[in-house]
């Protein structure tokens, strides 16, 4: 199966501050999907990108895919306190999703 | 919209014992739910993917005598782990896609967390 795979990171931030994270897959995609999860919650869906698209926006968030490099890359802009959380990429076919390990994000107030 | 739910949301039970966990997707109706398991600071693994009205397709490792899916409706699936042990201990979040769309959304649920002592 097709698999996401973070640079493992942890990063911590001042509120304000831009955070950068990414990811990488090992096979081709339709599609990358980027997911928070707040601690012990379930999963949000922030925003997804399809293999024909190499950047995308949505508010606060800018998404990077670049398909000759197996990589996409996540930009939270203006870093707020309820942004910590950890967020996940996932790739997908066959209406299966697998998840990379995720990059936990501190954003202090 | 699209909104999902899991019952309970904390569970701690005695080893040897089975725990049922339900999925309902609220508002609209799963073609297809699936279980993923969560360990502390680690990524979701899919355990497994189950169609309403037929058996649920299991990953490679998860044993499915172990791990009892239900796919009653179109609403709402269960996940029964049998005669549960420490190592059980994990969260465990479910997730719903009413197909239909280009890539299949899931929705997730807030996760379950089971305790087995």
């Amino acid at each position: 199966s097709q698999q996401g795979e973070e640079d493992p990171q942890a990063l911590s931030i001042q509120e304000g501050e831009n955070a950068t994270m990414n990811c990488s897959y090992k096979t081709s995609i339709n599609n990358l999907q980027w997911y928070r999860q707040n601690s012990g919650r379930g999963l949000v869906h922030l925003i997804l990108i399809r293999s024909n698209e190499r950047e995308k926006h949505s508010g606060r968030l800018r998404v990077t895919l670049d398909t000759s490099k197996k990589s996409s890359s996540l930009l939270i802009t203006a870093s707020r306190a309820a942004d910590t959380a950890s967020y996940f990429c996932a790739t997908g076919g066959n209406n299966r999703l697998a998840f990379g390990k995720g990059n936990q994000v501190v954003v202090i107030p | 919209g699209a909104v999902v739910s899991q019952h309970p949301s904390r569970v701690i039970c005695k080893s040897g014992t089975s725990v049922k966990i339900e999925c309902r997707s609220l508002d609209f109706q799963a073609t297809t739910m699936f279980w993923y398991r969560q360990f502390p600071k680690q990524s979701l693994m899919l355990m497994a993917t189950s169609n309403e009205g037929s058996k649920a397709t299991y990953e490679q490792g998860v044993e499915k005598d172990k791990f009892l899916i239900n796919h009653a409706s179109l609403t709402l699936s269960t996940l029964t782990v049998t005669s549960a042990h420490p190592e059980d201990s994990s969260f465990y979040i479910c997730s719903a896609s009413r197909g239909g769309t280009s890539y299949n959304e899931q929705f997730f649920g807030p996760g379950t967390r089971l305790t087995v002592l």
